[in-house]
């Protein structure tokens, strides 16, 4: 099976700058995704990593390191409205396994 | 484009009650999948779709069925519903299997 960790939850201020941690144990890995989702929402994606190193879209970065089976999600320049839940999730055997998600609450 | 659509959005069903979700998408992608979200939770994979005619388990199946006639649609069914069924329930689908998954905006089904 597949298991995922990353934080419960984290707070920071508006300009901060948060890392999502997120390892992994998983088989027939494909590659690590990011998903936001706001309350009541759908899920909408922000990134994935197939290889190692880090992807920037924008303020959201996310890095992999396949050997430690571990990655992140960078958020800079915090503003109110990235309060939200952020998932990782693992792509393997077609499907995604999601982690249990970290709320990010951003305060003023 | 509409992307994924599910319906309908939200549902209220009776112990024993049966119904189906539909999940339709316009994108020509290969896999479908649905997931189920329960409070303070990550989405976990009921059953998926590598293409027309296919189906197979996730990791929570039991209760539900699933049909895909039609590379567009994707059927998830509830024979006899319980209480413990009470769920957002997501579609989404993907173009290949290390892509990006879109989402559908969900489907708010109590059980009582």
């Amino acid at each position: 099976g597949q298991s995922l960790e990353q934080p419960s939850e984290v707070t920071a201020v508006e300009g901060a700058i948060v890392q999502i941690n997120c390892t992994y144990q998983t088989s027939g890995f494909y590659g690590l995704s990011w998903y936001q989702q706001h309350d009541g929402g759908a899920p909408t994606f922000l990134s994935y990593n197939a290889l190692d190193g880090l992807e920037e879209t924008g303020r959201f970065s996310s890095f992999l390191s396949r050997s430690d089976s571990y990655g992140y999600l960078l958020l800079q320049e915090l503003q109110m409205k990235d309060s939200a839940s952020y998932f990782c999730a693992v792509t393997n055997d077609y499907k995604l396994s999601f982690g249990a998600g970290t709320t990010v609450t951003v305060r003023a | 484009n509409a992307g994924v659509t599910q319906t309908p959005k939200f549902r209220v069903l009776k112990t024993g009650q049966s119904m189906t979700l539909l999940c339709a998408q316009d994108m020509n992608h290969e896999y479908m999948y649905w997931y189920r979200q329960d409070p303070g939770m990550g989405l976990r994979l009921i059953h998926y779709s590598v293409g027309e005619g296919t189906t197979a388990k996730g990791e929570v199946p039991d209760g539900y069925n699933v049909s895909r006639l039609k590379k567009q649609n994707f059927l998830l069914g509830l024979e006899s519903a319980a209480p413990s069924q009470t769920s957002v329930y997501f579609c989404a689908s993907s173009y290949s299997k290390g892509s990006t998954d879109n989402f559908g905006s969900g489907t708010r089904l109590t059980v009582v």
